[in-house]
């Protein structure tokens, strides 16, 4: 059956430390892969998207994702954390108008 | 700005009412989407609509109707028949199938 894991449901970290929130999927095929934040209480915001070619993607707001396609892997990463992240991060994967969202991690920033 | 507007932001629904959310987009997308949002659970997606007169059923499709009128308008309605549907609801849009979803910000409905 295709499905998003994203194995942390909530993780802290400080201020200006890096971050690498995880995002495993079970899919036939190699499928589009996306990245949204979430803030309290609003609709999603995309932060990148995977489609085809580099693996390294570059995103909004300093975020950068890897595609893996032996580990079926697609991490968000930042190399400093500013307090403004704290929000929930969803990643996606999907073709063709379905797609399918995992449970989201809520990434808490501390001063 | 281009974007998608949804409405209201609050919603509270009697036992046995029928509730309509608007969903308005002004980006010129051919495609439109419903989800359902629970804590915990992520989006689940509700229906779809590719273009304007036509829609899909999605996963969680009982207990909801929708329709497709014009292109910038895709409304859901929560009728009696779903029996939970305290949620927060979430419209999107895309150019295409295979593209970036954009989203509103949402409705949050509530059982008096």
């Amino acid at each position: 059956a295709q499905s998003v894991t994203q194995p942390d449901i909530h993780i802290t970290v400080s201020e200006g430390a890096s971050l690498e929130l995880r995002c495993n999927y079970s899919y036939g095929a190699t499928p589009y892969l996306f990245w949204y934040v979430q803030s309290p209480g609003q609709g999603l915001q995309l932060l990148l998207k995977y489609f085809s070619g580099d693996t390294l993607v570059q995103g909004i707001k300093g975020f950068e994702a890897e595609f893996k396609r032996s580990q079926s892997s697609f991490n968000l990463r930042k190399p400093s954390v500013h307090w403004s992240d704290a929000a929930e991060y969803f990643c996606a994967v999907g073709e063709t108008y379905k797609y399918i969202f995992g449970t989201g991690t809520r990434l808490k920033v501390l001063a | 700005d281009g974007g998608i507007t949804q409405s209201p932001k609050y919603l509270f629904r009697k036992e046995g009412q029928n509730v309509t959310l608007s969903c308005e987009q002004n980006l010129n997308h051919d495609a439109m989407y419903w989800y359902r949002q629970d804590p915990g659970q992520g989006l689940r997606l509700i229906y779809y609509s590719q273009i304007v007169n036509d829609f899909q059923k999605g996963d969680i499709a009982e207990g909801y109707s929708v329709s497709r009128e014009k292109k910038e308008s895709f409304p859901l309605t929560v009728t009696s028949a779903q029996k939970n549907p305290t949620a927060f609801y979430l419209c999107a849009s895309s150019v295409g199938g295979n593209q970036p979803q954009h989203f509103g910000d949402g409705t949050r409905l509530s059982i008096l």
